[in-house]
């Protein structure tokens, strides 16, 4: 079981190329995340995929594309690079786990788990 | 979604117990209290979560005071592998999305 896995852990562009980041996870979520990290900045949803078929904007979409290939994989496209996207990427998934709490009944609780990142520098 | 408070860094030494307090005023009814530990050139980790009084695991303690607008991450006895950037968000249930802070970089000395 290696949970989340993404490839490739380090990328140099030169602005204007093109990119596809790949991950992957073997623990049966329906919900997949990117997520990119600057100093300073804390993580920031670029987009999420709540079910295989579907994919949403998150906080910071401009610049990047998703495809949600299958319920396995989601993947990041750089249509065309800039050094404003030289960050570290993370992908996440989560399953959901049902909760049933007094107050607010069944409640489904999303934990994240995420993949070991990837470096990604533009020039 | 509510927004969280909490302190950019903090310092212990091995062996002391360590807390780390984040501030919610805002939120919501059907809000969870969650907190991920990320270690350098890794992705975060899942913790501890809770909604309302005191939670506990093999990691760590969750306590919530009763008008939940503060929550305090217990880490007992800390050693040098808890060196780490600790995260407190809030997020309702049935919510697939978070909203990450910039957490708390806790040193842990020798």
């Amino acid at each position: 079981n290696a949970g989340v896995t993404q490839t490739p852990k380090f990328q140099v562009l030169k602005t204007g190329q093109s990119m596809t980041l790949q991950c992957a996870q073997d623990m049966n979520h329906n919900s997949m995340y990117w997520y990119r990290q600057d100093p300073g900045m804390g993580l920031r949803l670029i987009y999420y995929s709540a079910s295989e078929g579907t994919t949403d904007k998150g906080e910071v979409p401009n610049g990047y594309n998703v495809s949600r290939l299958n319920k396995r994989e989601f993947s990041l496209r750089l249509e065309s690079a800039a050094p404003s996207q030289t960050s570290v990427y993370f992908c996440a998934s989560s399953g959901g786990r049902v909760h049933r709490d007094r107050g607010l009944g069944r409640v489904i609780l999303y934990e994240q788990y995420f993949g070991p990142g990837t470096r990604l520098t533009v020039t | 979604l509510a927004k969280t408070t909490q302190p950019i860094s903090m310092d212990s030494y091995e062996g002391q117990e360590v807390n780390i307090t984040c501030s919610h005023n805002n939120i919501a009814t059907n809000d969870y209290i969650t907190w991920y530990q990320q270690f350098p050139s890794q992705g975060p980790r899942f913790i501890i979560q809770g909604y309302k009084t005191k939670v506990t695991n093999e990691v760590a303690s969750l306590f919530i005071p009763a008008d939940r607008k503060s929550s305090t991450l217990s880490l007992p006895r800390v050693s040098l592998s808890d060196t780490a950037v600790y995260y407190c968000l809030v997020n309702a249930g049935n919510n697939r999305k978070l909203i990450w802070g910039l957490g708390t970089s806790l040193a842990v000395n020798p």
